[in-house]
């Protein structure tokens, strides 16, 4: 099946501070998706964003499909950054069309 | 008006037993989801699920079973449950073939004791 790789696993930021998450996928896919799990355990959907580049505010993503890859770039972090951030690919995968996550990157912004 | 609610929200069981956890969507979305994140927080997909076809992960045992009344709704119904049962289920929802984009509920974080 498709694997997906995200880096770093985990995340520790100065408020204000920038930063750059990565996932990488193994096949071709359909979609792609950024979440994000806040403390509470909820999953909000940032970016749907199967090629291009989206800006959402301090937010931005980039997926260069051609090579397998997916940036999520947050500026000017703030404590509610906090959280897991998950990349999620849609493809095919024995025979059949299937979502995978990756594993997620911890982050967490200090004050 | 939450787009994609589940019940309840926490479930507390004894080995053996059956539950089921509910999930609605408002959305008007075609295709309904299961997820389990474990302890580890690692997510994974066990059923997607539209009026047309089920598609079940390979690696779900048969005592999941996902029971769909209506496009609006998706209820995960588990027996005999074990300990490793124990998890957070998400369900999801989202409008194939129109940009895909999964919303998920709440979660409903399931202790089997």
């Amino acid at each position: 099946g498709i694997q997906v790789e995200q880096s770093p696993p985990d995340l520790i930021l100065q408020e204000g501070a920038n930063s750059t998450l990565r996932c990488n996928f193994s096949d071709s896919v359909n979609n792609l998706q950024w979440f994000h799990q806040n403390p509470w355990g909820q999953l909000i959907n940032l970016f749907y964003i199967p090629s291009g580049t989206k800006q959402n505010g301090r937010l931005s993503a980039t997926t260069v499909a051609t090579e397998r890859y997916s940036l999520l770039y947050i500026s000017s972090s703030q404590t509610t950054d906090s959280g897991v951030y998950f990349c999620a690919v849609d493809g095919y995968s024995g025979g059949y069309q299937k979502v995978t996550f990756g594993i997620g990157t911890k982050l967490q912004v200090i004050p | 008006d939450t787009a994609v609610s589940q019940t309840p929200k926490y479930l507390v069981t004894q080995m053996g037993n059956d539950k089921s956890i509910k999930c609605e969507q408002n959305l008007g979305h075609d295709t309904m989801y299961w997820y389990k994140q474990d302890s580890k927080k690692f997510l994974k997909i066990m059923f997607s699920y539209n009026n047309k076809e089920l598609i079940i992960n390979e690696t779900v045992p048969n005592r999941f079973s996902p029971k769909s009344p209506d496009k609006a709704h998706l209820n995960l119904h588990i027996n005999s449950l074990e300990l490793g049962d124990s998890a957070v289920y998400f369900c999801a929802s989202s409008q194939r073939g129109a940009g895909p984009e999964q919303y998920f509920g709440p979660g409903t974080r399931l202790t089997v004791t």
